[in-house]
């Protein structure tokens, strides 16, 4: 049963780089889509962006100049780094794998959605 | 981007009401609908995907139904462990984007 665990620094100082890893356990890293998600406290989700192992990328527009989403296929793990930091970026950090979960009809397209959730990991920006 | 609106953002509700959730994109989205489901301090877990296939291990008295722009999740029998809060999320295109969230609170 495929697992994943968000690790980092939990406090990082306004205008640094936020670096978190998610660590894939129980299955390799294969062909899927590698999301990051995060949730400030009391607030809904919002999404940051996502990683194929293709190496396709795409990003949330409204954090797309401070983020990058890597992947390291020979760690099995994959990482979210977000650049000059500020206050409005504390939140619970999420990972999560974006599965294929059933075509759509004949179309050749697939329906996506995220099965696979990591924990959570919070992180607080502060002087 | 699309936009997904949920409503109503709160919930109350008793043991063995049959509730729904509704949630709107600001432009077709083709079934391309995901449900989750948040306990507090939890990670989400997927319900339901492709806007009406019920994921592996969730109780069938969860259901989604829509097309389109307009979609809706169904508790036919709330139980206790439903209590929790529920988004919607569009996987047409991405950015991927979330609804606001309905938090199903005990009457």
């Amino acid at each position: 049963q495929v697992q994943l665990q968000e690790s980092g620094p939990g406090l990082v100082k306004p205008l640094e780089t936020l670096s978190l890893t998610c660590s894939v356990s129980g299955d390799s890293i294969g062909i899927y889509y590698w999301n990051w998600i995060r949730q400030p406290a009391g607030k809904g989700l919002e999404w940051i962006g996502r990683l194929s192992t293709s190496g396709n990328t795409n990003y949330n527009p409204s954090l797309k100049s401070r983020v990058i989403i890597s992947l390291d296929t020979s760690k099995n793990l994959f990482s979210l780094e977000l650049t000059s930091v500020t206050a409005a970026d504390t939140a619970v950090y999420y990972c999560a794998r974006e599965d294929p979960m059933a075509a759509v009809g004949t179309t050749g397209y697939f329906y996506f959605a995220m099965d696979v959730w990591g924990q959570g990991s919070t992180v607080t920006v502060s002087s | 981007d699309i936009q997904m609106t949920q409503s109503p953002s709160s919930l109350s509700a008793s043991v063995g009401d049959r509730v729904t959730i509704t949630c709107r994109a600001s432009q077709s989205i083709y079934s391309y609908l995901n449900w989750y489901q948040q306990k507090p301090g939890k990670a989400p877990t997927l319900l339901i995907f492709g806007a009406s296939k019920l994921q592996s291990g969730v109780p069938s008295r969860f259901s989604g139904s829509g097309s389109a722009t307009d979609y809706s999740l169904t508790i036919s029998s709330v139980e206790p462990g439903d209590f929790a809060t529920y988004y919607c999320q569009q996987s047409f295109n991405a950015p991927r984007t979330f609804g606001q969230g309905t938090k199903l609170e005990i009457k």
